[in-house]
């Protein structure tokens, strides 16, 4: 089936720690972006991706960092500089990126905490 | 930022009654407005991608309306089941130069009462 990983489920990150989050999708899609969700806001974008080894800065861009060499792989870094990363974070992807009618297909998500 | 508002954000609905819910967004520079629902421990599944004024989309017993001009958008659910509690989210994508990215509401929480 074809669809988006993100692994792992459930990640806990110590003080000063760097943790990557993994997404993988087989859908062929150009554009891959990045969430973060915290209780009563709506999802935030970190990063996005409309093509391979191209990557902008959503609106919380800071103490991440993302990859993408692979068309397939956006690999989220959460950095020691993040210092409030508790939450659970969502990879989505579509077909084309910027102003396209196509809806985004989401993972399951990845919760991290902090030990 | 843009502010993309849902109302309310969260419904108790009697299962086989029917129910709408709204989401606000910016009234100018609009391109596009999805919808997605949420199940618990789920992903979020696209409902629809809605661009023309006056656009009535119908998925099932699920269908929603777009008024760009007033900034709103409707979502309706028609003789609401269990299988239909989940989180309803809209997302608005603006037109103007340098802002091609969703901006998500808050979501309305629907739980079905069987």
């Amino acid at each position: 089936d074809g669809g988006i990983t993100q692994s792992p489920k459930y990640l806990f990150r110590k003080e000063g720690q760097n943790v990557t989050l993994s997404c993988e999708q087989n859908l062929n899609h150009d554009a891959m972006y990045w969430y973060r969700q915290d209780p009563g806001q709506g999802l935030r974008l970190i990063y996005y991706s409309q093509i391979v080894n191209d990557f902008q800065k959503g609106d919380i861009a800071e103490g991440y960092s993302v990859s993408r060499e692979k068309k397939e792989s956006f690999p989220l870094t959460v950095t020691s500089a993040q210092k409030n990363p508790t939450a659970f974070y969502l990879c989505a992807s579509s077909i084309e990126g910027g102003y396209s009618n196509q809806p985004q297909h989401f993972g399951d998500g990845t919760r991290l905490s902090i030990l | 930022i843009l502010n993309v508002e849902q109302s309310p954000q969260s419904l108790h609905v009697q299962e086989g009654d029917s129910t709408n819910f709204t989401c606000s967004f910016p009234s100018s520079n609009f391109y596009a407005l999805h919808w997605y629902r949420w199940e618990t421990a789920k992903s979020p599944e696209a409902l629809f991608v809605m661009t023309l004024n006056g656009d009535e989309k119908k998925k099932g017993q699920i269908s929603a309306t777009l008024n760009t001009k007033e900034g709103y958008s409707y979502l309706y659910i028609k003789g609401s089941q269990p299988e239909d509690s989940a989180t309803y989210l809209c997302a608005f994508l603006g037109s103007n130069f340098g802002n091609e990215k969703l901006t998500f509401g808050t979501g309305t929480r629907l739980t079905i009462i069987p």
